[in-house]
């Protein structure tokens, strides 16, 4: 497997644009996390689905964030509008279902907003 | 109260020398326990899972306390490779809500001169 990948790599984008990053999980993980890395507030979930279903979104930010898992080998993490704020690099993750199972990490995609 | 706290770091310490790290958690409901190494610019990935009885793996070793929900990672005879971001990281165990959650601490960084 080829792990963990998302797209793109780096993003530079203009305030006020829509911004959409993409994960393809590891097949048959059955768990898929959205995290957010700032230099401040360390690595954040954002949240995270279990069999392509929503679990706790408790952790996005504000409305402008959205996340999908349209099947279970493809997410999206979209931001509408964009800020300077969202700066960051966003990870994506997944995992199995068992407790001593670990989550593996794509490269993860860095966002720049201007 | 953040969920998972480390110590703040920054540590710097010569080659050869031991350095621990602590963790404390406060969701009872956590179950599987990791600590994960971060290069520079790179994603997370894992050292090391945490086990009840406390484990070693060379010249790493984790423990656990349970009822004090305390984690820590040694490191013996530091090596320059070893400089990196440690991350503490709980998972929510079965029975509780947001079973699967994976929650990372702050992070320490480790950085081991000659």
């Amino acid at each position: 497997d080829a792990g963990v990948i998302q797209s793109p790599r780096h993003e530079v984008t203009e305030m006020g644009q829509e911004v959409t990053l993409r994960c393809k999980p590891i097949s048959g993980h059955d768990y898929l996390f959205w995290y957010r890395q700032t230099m401040m507030r360390g690595l954040e979930l954002l949240i995270y689905f279990n069999n392509n279903v929503p679990i706790d979104d408790s952790g996005m930010p504000e409305d402008r964030f959205s996340a999908k898992m349209p099947n279970a080998s493809f997410s999206t993490l979209k931001i509408q509008p964009s800020e300077p704020r969202d700066s960051a690099v966003y990870f994506c993750a997944s995992s199995y279902l068992r407790d001593s199972d670990e989550a593996f990490f794509g490269q993860g995609t860095r966002l720049t907003v201007v | 109260r953040k969920e998972v706290e480390q110590d703040p770091g920054p540590f710097n310490v010569p080659e050869g020398a031991t350095v621990a790290f602590n963790c404390t958690y406060s969701n009872s409901a956590s179950q599987s326990f990791f600590w994960y190494r971060q290069d520079c610019r790179k994603e997370p990935k894992l050292l090391m899972s945490v086990y009840s009885s406390g484990n070693e793996d060379g010249r790493f070793t984790a423990q656990l306390n349970r009822a004090s929900q305390y984690i820590s990672l040694l490191i013996r005879d530091s090596k320059l490779s070893d400089s990196a971001t440690y991350l503490c990281v709980v998972k929510v165990a079965a029975g509780g809500t947001s079973y699967g959650k994976l929650t990372f601490g702050q992070g320490t960084i480790l950085t081991v001169h000659p």
